[in-house]
């Protein structure tokens, strides 16, 4: 089993309504969360981070967390065609990365 | 601004060649990694080092070696460049701690013929 999973996609979210980008990861001592976008040809880049269970937002982000369930989400809110990236999930201290999540956002 | 610098943006070697791949950060960040990113695989970490001469190995650190003389410096080296190390090699760099931001640079692309 992979210590981070995410559906590889694309996922096709219209432009306005909410993508939500599912993470699970296999080590129940991780206490780090993360959540990177990578531009195509760029470098990832931090959009949020999460350690406690529940709801962190910031704008139209909010990260989730269930460690119980070992899951981690990203929801974006009011998706617009800038959010067209591909979203990479981040576990523990070494930063073990998911495979990524293409969301393309259709005008 | 933190600044993580690559020292080649694009790379051709061929198979036997001995490559190295160097990562400089500004910041004086303690923990700096090597990523390799290939299409479907995500970022797979390669090695890691919490500080200067202190190396970890990642996930994949097989035909890969690593050096941090300095703090501000890590390199990575392949002894002997194999086909199958064409990829996206990115650097990162954080500092102290497990809750820091990961700063990464432009990558660099190698290809091995």
């Amino acid at each position: 089993q992979k210590e981070v999973e995410q559906n590889s996609g694309p996922l096709s979210v219209p432009e306005g309504a909410i993508a939500s980008l599912n993470c699970t990861y296999s080590d129940r001592g991780s206490q780090s969360f993360f959540w990177y976008r990578q531009y195509s040809g760029k470098s990832p880049e931090l959009i949020m981070f999460i350690y406690s269970n529940g709801d962190k937002e910031d704008g139209r982000f909010t990260a989730q967390l269930n460690k119980a369930s070992q899951y981690v989400s990203l929801l974006i809110r009011d998706s617009q065609p800038s959010d067209s990236a591909t979203y990479l999930c981040a576990v523990r201290s070494k930063i073990i990365f998911g495979s990524g999540t293409r969301l393309s956002i259709r005008p | 601004d933190v600044k993580v610098t690559q020292s080649s943006r694009y790379l051709v070697k061929r198979t036997g060649e001995k490559v190295f791949l160097e990562c400089v950060q500004d910041m004086d960040h303690e923990n700096m990694f090597w990523y390799r990113q290939d299409p479907g695989l995500g970022l797979r970490l390669i090695y890691f080092s919490y500080d200067v001469k202190m190396k970890e190995k990642g996930d994949i650190p097989e035909g890969y070696s690593v050096s941090r003389e300095k703090k501000e410096r890590f390199s990575l080296i392949l002894e002997s460049a194999s086909t199958n190390q064409t990829s996206m090699y990115l650097c990162a760099s954080r500092s102290q701690g497990n809750d820091g931001e990961l700063f990464f640079g432009e990558g660099s692309r190698l290809t091995v013929l």
